[in-house]
C-alpha cells in the first residue's frame, strides 16, 4: 500500500500570508491521482484538488495543487480566515486508497 | 444539488453489528460508486472500501476483509455499510462519499457516529 507523508505537522501563519503543504508517496501514484481536502472542527471532509492540480467545483482560486509521481504540494495563495483547518491528502490510483495524516494549519 | 445524507447516531455493545445507511440524491446514483472512510476520535482519515452502485461490485480495505459489507438499493438510492463484531477501537465517524474512481470523493455525508461501548 502506498503511505502518504504530510510536513509539515502543523503550520502556523496569518491571514494574508502564503501556505505550502507538502504529501510526499512512498511509491510513484498512478495517474497522479492525488486529491487534498479540508476539514474544519465538527465538518466532514471537503474536497479542493483532485488529480493532483484540478481544482473542485465551487473552490476558490486562491488553492492550487502541484506535483507529480511521489510529490505533490497544496498552495493557499494568500490565507482567509476560514482557511484555517486540516487538509489531508490522499491517492486513490491505487487499491487501498490511502490518506496523509493531515497538516494542521493553524492562525500565528 | 448532490447530497448525501446518512443515518444517525449508533451506540453498540462490543461484539454487536451496526449498520449504517447513506442516501444520495441529485445526481444518478449509479453512474458513481460509494467510499466509506472513518475517523476515530482525534484522528485521522482511514478508507474502509468501496462499492459501485451499478453492478455492486465492491472492494474492501484489507483490515476489514470478513468483517464489512457494503451494498447498496438502487430502488431508494440508499448506500449501506455493515461493519460486524464490534470492538472498543471501531469507535469513530464513518463517512460515506461518493465516488467517481477518477475524481476524488466528492460530496461527502454528515457522519455517523459509532460507539462501541463494553
Amino acid at each position: 500500500e502506498i503511505v502518504l507523508t504530510q510536513s509539515p505537522g502543523t503550520l502556523s501563519l496569518s491571514p494574508g500570508e502564503r501556505a505550502t503543504l507538502s504529501c510526499r508517496a512512498s511509491q510513484s501514484v498512478t495517474g497522479n491521482y492525488l486529491a487534498w481536502y479540508q476539514q474544519k472542527p465538527g465538518q466532514a471532509p471537503r474536497l479542493l484538488i483532485y488529480d493532483a492540480l484540478s481544482r473542485a467545483t465551487g473552490i476558490p482560486d486562491r488553492f492550487s495543487g502541484s506535483g507529480s509521481e511521489t510529490d505533490f504540494s497544496l498552495t493557499i495563495s494568500r490565507l482567509e480566515p476560514e482557511d484555517f483547518a486540516v487538509y489531508y491528502c490522499q491517492q486513490y490510483g491505487g487499491s487501498p486508497y490511502t490518506f496523509g495524516q493531515g497538516t494542521k494549519l493553524e492562525i500565528k | 444539488q448532490v447530497h448525501l445524507l446518512q443515518s444517525g447516531i449508533e451506540v453498540k455493545t462490543r461484539g454487536a453489528a451496526v449498520k449504517v445507511s447513506c442516501k444520495a440524491s441529485g445526481y444518478t446514483f449509479t453512474s458513481y460508486g460509494i467510499s466509506w472512510v472513518r475517523q476515530a476520535p482525534g484522528q485521522g482519515l482511514e478508507w474502509m472500501g468501496w462499492i459501485s452502485a451499478y453492478n455492486g461490485n465492491t472492494n474492501y480495505a484489507q483490515k476489514f476483509q470478513g468483517r464489512v459489507t457494503m451494498t447498496t438499493d438502487t430502488s431508494t438510492s440508499t448506500a449501506y455499510m455493515e461493519l460486524r463484531s464490534l470492538r472498543s477501537d471501531d469507535t469513530a465517524m464513518y463517512y460515506c462519499a461518493r465516488d467517481g474512481l477518477w475524481f476524488g470523493l466528492d460530496p461527502w455525508g454528515q457522519g455517523t457516529l459509532v460507539t462501541v461501548s463494553s
